[in-house]
């Protein structure tokens, strides 16, 4: 499979613990990205990755979220200190070009 | 700021018939790129189709079309003979050429085929 993956595809946790998801692009992509979508709504972009390099990150990423890409592969996202409000589907791209192409998903649920 | 908009929560197509999907964007810049995803559920977001805004002819892929409407930043969606299999959230992209890390997103339309 030369899609992106990501895992785990489904976590719940406790308010206030932490979590981490991983996400694997397609190998010849050079960018990469995080986006969050909740129930009903398109996916809202968090932030964005060219090779190791963090380029941009949104509003919506607060000081709890932090995201690595070493060596521009593979990249982890970490919530810290998770809230019920972190609820939702964390969704990871990768492009080359123009064109994004989505992982499935890590559907996190906080309790 | 770029903001999409689909108007359309829910929209519902016999099988075999063509429907519209409607979205509508605001942006200032002149160059940029227009997608269509497909989200079916439970399952990952995929790729229908894309139109550059240079491009004044309209984009097609198989039974998918877009009616592209630079002036009134339409970006529209046909799908033909439509098939059990199109059920699904489909969503509207909009990212500038300049841009390469904000792709922003309508809500979304939830098509149903109905057999």
């Amino acid at each position: 499979d030369t899609g992106v993956s990501q895992n785990p595809r489904h976590k719940i946790t406790k308010r206030g613990q932490n979590v981490t998801f991983r996400c694997d692009p397609i190998s010849e992509h050079n960018r990469l990205y995080w986006y969050r979508q909740t129930l009903g709504q398109g996916p809202e972009f968090l932030t964005y990755f060219q090779n190791e390099a963090q380029l941009e990150k949104s509003r919506l990423l607060s000081d709890r979220f932090s995201a690595e890409r070493p060596k521009g592969s593979f990249s982890t996202l970490e919530i810290q200190r998770t809230e019920q409000g972190d609820s939702a589907m964390y969704l990871c791209a990768s492009s080359l070009l123009y064109e994004q192409y989505f992982g499935p998903g890590t559907r996190l649920t906080v309790t | 700021a770029q903001t999409v908009t689909q108007s359309q929560p829910e929209m519902s197509v016999q099988e075999a018939e063509t429907v519209t999907l409607s979205c509508t964007y605001d942006t200032s810049e002149s160059d940029y790129y227009l997608f269509w995803y497909k989200q079916p559920p439970s399952r990952q977001m995929i790729l229908v189709i894309r139109q550059e805004a240079y491009k004044q002819q309209n984009a097609t892929e198989n039974r998918f079309s877009v009616n592209f409407q630079k002036a009134a930043k339409s970006f529209s969606l046909k799908i033909s003979d439509s098939q059990l299999g199109d059920a699904a959230m489909y969503f509207c992209a909009y990212r500038g050429r300049q841009n390469n890390n904000d792709m922003r997103f309508g809500a979304g339309t939830r098509l149903t085929v109905k057999p």
